[in-house]
C-alpha cells in the first residue's frame, strides 16, 4: 500500500499570500490530520477530518483552514500569511477517528517557508 | 485534558551504548501511548504503541517501551544503539478526541 503522500513538499512564499496543500491518505483510510512542526513548539495539532466533517480544531486563527473530499483526501489552506506560519505541515491518516488506539501514519511533510 | 512531558531535549550517546529516553503523560482518562520517530527530513514513522496488555512492548529497531501506569510514565529504551538511530524521538498519548505529543527528545549518537 502506498503511504501518506503530501503536495508540495517545499514552499516558498511571501507575507499576506495564500497557500494550500495537499494530502492524500493511506487507502481505505477515512481519517487525515494536520499538524505544524516548528522548533519552538514542537508538533501542534491543527484540526482533524473525518468522513468529510472536520472532528477537532487545534488552537489556531481561522486563518488557517481545510477541508476533506469525498475520496478522503484533504487539503488546508493559510490565508494571509505571516512569518511566523513557516514550518513544516504534517498530515496523517487513520483507519477511523483519531484518538484512543487510533495508530496515526504520517506523509514526509510540507516544509513552508514564508519571507 | 492530557500533556506529555519528554524529560529530556537532547540525549548524547556512544555508539554501541544503551539509551533511555523518558517519557511523563497525565491524563484524566484511560490512554494508549505511542512512540514516533523522525529522521532528518522526514515525516514521523511508529516506533512502537501501548494499548492494553503486557507493559513492556516490543518495537521495530530492537527499542521498547515499558509502560508504568503507577508513575504515569512510558520511557523508551535500546540496549545498543547504532549511528542509524541518530534521529528526534517523540513520545505521544492518545486518551480522547486526539493524540498529544511530546516536544521531542533528540538523540545524537556517536562513535
Amino acid at each position: 500500500k502506498a503511504g501518506v503522500t503530501q503536495t508540495p513538499r517545499y514552499l516558498i512564499k511571501t507575507r499576506g499570500q495564500q497557500v494550500t496543500l495537499s494530502c492524500s491518505p493511506i487507502s481505505g483510510h477515512r481519517s487525515v490530520s494536520w499538524y505544524q512542526q516548528t522548533p519552538g513548539q514542537g508538533l501542534q495539532f491543527l484540526f482533524e477530518y473525518f468522513s468529510e466533517t472536520q472532528r477537532n480544531k487545534g488552537n489556531f486563527p481561522g486563518r488557517f483552514s481545510g477541508r476533506q473530499f469525498s475520496n478522503s483526501r484533504s487539503e488546508m489552506n493559510v490565508s494571509t500569511l505571516e512569518l511566523g506560519d513557516s514550518a513544516l505541515y504534517l498530515c496523517a491518516s487513520s483507519l477511523g477517528p483519531s484518538g484512543r488506539a487510533e495508530t496515526q501514519y504520517f506523509g514526509p511533510g510540507t516544509r513552508l517557508l514564508v519571507l | 485534558a492530557q500533556s506529555v512531558t519528554q524529560l529530556d531535549s537532547q540525549v548524547p550517546v556512544f555508539e554501541e551504548a544503551p539509551v533511555e529516553l523518558r517519557c511523563n503523560y497525565s491524563s484524566s482518562v484511560s490512554v494508549y501511548l505511542f512512540w514516533y520517530v523522525q529522521y532528518p527530513n522526514q515525516g514521523l514513522q511508529l516506533l512502537l504503541k501501548y494499548l492494553s496488555g503486557s507493559t513492556l512492548v516490543k518495537g521495530i529497531n530492537g527499542f521498547e517501551a515499558e509502560f508504568n501506569k503507577s508513575q504515569t510514565s512510558f520511557h523508551l529504551r535500546k540496549p545498543s544503539v547504532h549511528i542509524s538511530d541518530t534521529a528526534e524521538y517523540f513520545c505521544a498519548v492518545s486518551g480522547g478526541s486526539t493524540l498529544t505529543f511530546g516536544k521531542g527528545t533528540m538523540l545524537l549518537v556517536s562513535p
